[in-house]
Parts: structure tokens; sequence; C-alpha cells
């Protein structure tokens, strides 16, 4: 079975600092797909990115960036130089093959101006 | 491209009665979740439709919940009878990918909110 651990329940920083949002996960998979989700206020679920287990790059897309550790099983998100607009739930998820995801129970992030 | 629909966006019903959901996920979009995500949680899957066909309904309580997927489009979830523990935002997500390895990111609408009193 699938599990994913988000230890950070509310994290709140003030804008233009940096903060990264912490995902653990556990699968027996060899093969599997990592993703991280953003629903804001409005509660509609947002894609922010995927990864496949075979590939620990580093991501990074403009002041997003995503650190995956096969070695820790962690898939941590760092946000750089926060905005007042990144203010919302983040949610890392765990895919399987048949394309069933595993979520966690959030990170609520608030920037404050 | 329009997104998923869902409705409705709010229901208030009293235990022991029913409600049904309604969801319209993106065209030529395949497969079809639905989510149940309480308060303050992650969304947990109830069922995943490929198609018309049940891919995975291991975690759906059929003693109370049914859905399904005609024409492998627009799909229903009912609730009956309700209890106090349904309130939740119930979540339809579609993807694209189909087959294996179905590996979509998943596009969700904006959730129909469920209140149990």
């Amino acid at each position: 079975a699938q599990k994913v651990t988000q230890a950070q329940t509310e994290i709140s920083v003030v804008e233009k600092e940096d903060v990264t949002l912490d995902c653990v996960y556990e699968t027996r998979d060899t093969t599997y797909y990592l993703f991280w989700y953003k629903q804001p206020p409005s509660g509609e679920l947002v894609f922010l990115i995927r990864r496949n287990s075979f590939d620990e790059q580093n991501e990074i897309s403009g002041r997003y960036s995503w650190n995956f550790q096969k070695s820790t099983s962690s898939f941590n998100f760092t946000i750089t130089a926060s905005q007042v607009v990144d203010s919302a739930v983040y949610f890392c998820a765990q895919g399987t093959n048949a394309g069933k995801s595993t979520f966690g129970d959030g990170t609520t992030l608030t920037v404050k101006p | 491209e329009a997104g998923v629909a869902q409705s409705p966006r709010y229901k208030i019903i009293e235990k022991r009665q029913s409600v049904a959901f309604w969801c319209n996920p993106i065209s030529g979009h395949a497969t079809l979740y639905w989510y149940q995500q309480i308060l303050g949680q992650g969304p947990k899957l109830l069922i995943q439709f490929q198609n018309n066909g049940v891919v995975d309904d291991s975690q759906l309580p059929k003693d109370r919940f049914s859905a399904e997927r005609l024409k492998g489009v627009d799909s229903t979830l009912k609730i009956q009878p309700a209890k106090l523990e349904d309130s939740a935002v119930y979540l339809c997500a579609s993807s694209l990918a189909s087959g294996r390895p179905n590996t979509g990111e998943l596009f969700f609408g904006e959730g129909s909110r469920l209140t149990v009193l």
C-alpha cells in the first residue's frame, strides 16, 4: 500500500522568504510517479509537476524547484522568493502504473505581505 | 478547453437521505476518478473508471455509495443513505492517460460540498 506523509501541517512566511515543503512517501512499487498539486482558496486542485521514479533529476520552473531523493523517499518542493499568491494548500501525491494516486494531507502555506 | 464540470457545488441533506453528484470530464479523457476530501485531509480515492469500466473501487463503501459512468463520458456518484461522516467535498478528476502505464496528471473539478445534518 502507498502512503504519503506531509509532516508540516501549516507554514507561515513573510513575502520574499524561501520556503520548502516536505514530502515523504512509502511504496513497494519499483516504478511509480510523484506529483505536487496546489489547492488555492477557490478550492480547485491544480497540477504542478510529475516525476518518474527512475528520473531523479531535480527540476526548476521559475520560482519553483523540486528535489527528488530516492534514497530518503522524499520529494520536496521549494518556493523561492515567496509571494502572497503562493498562499494555498499544497498536496504531494504518489501514483502507480495503473493511475491510482495517493495524496498526503497537505501543507497549508500562508505568505504574509 | 473546458475543464472538469461538477454539479451541484453545494448540497445540504439530513442523514439517511440520498444525494447524487454529476461529473463531466474533459473531452477525450479516458480515465475518471471520484475522490472524497474531508476537511483538513487530502483527497481519498473512491473509484476509478477507465472509459466505462471500473478499474479500482476497493475504497468505495459499497453498502451506501454507488457510481456509474455511462458511455464512457459523464459520471454520477450516489450516496444512499447518507451518514454524518459523509460530510466532505466530492472531487471529480479526469486524466488523458489510459492503459498501462497510466501516468498522467489529474485535472480536477471544483468539487461538490456535501453537508449531512
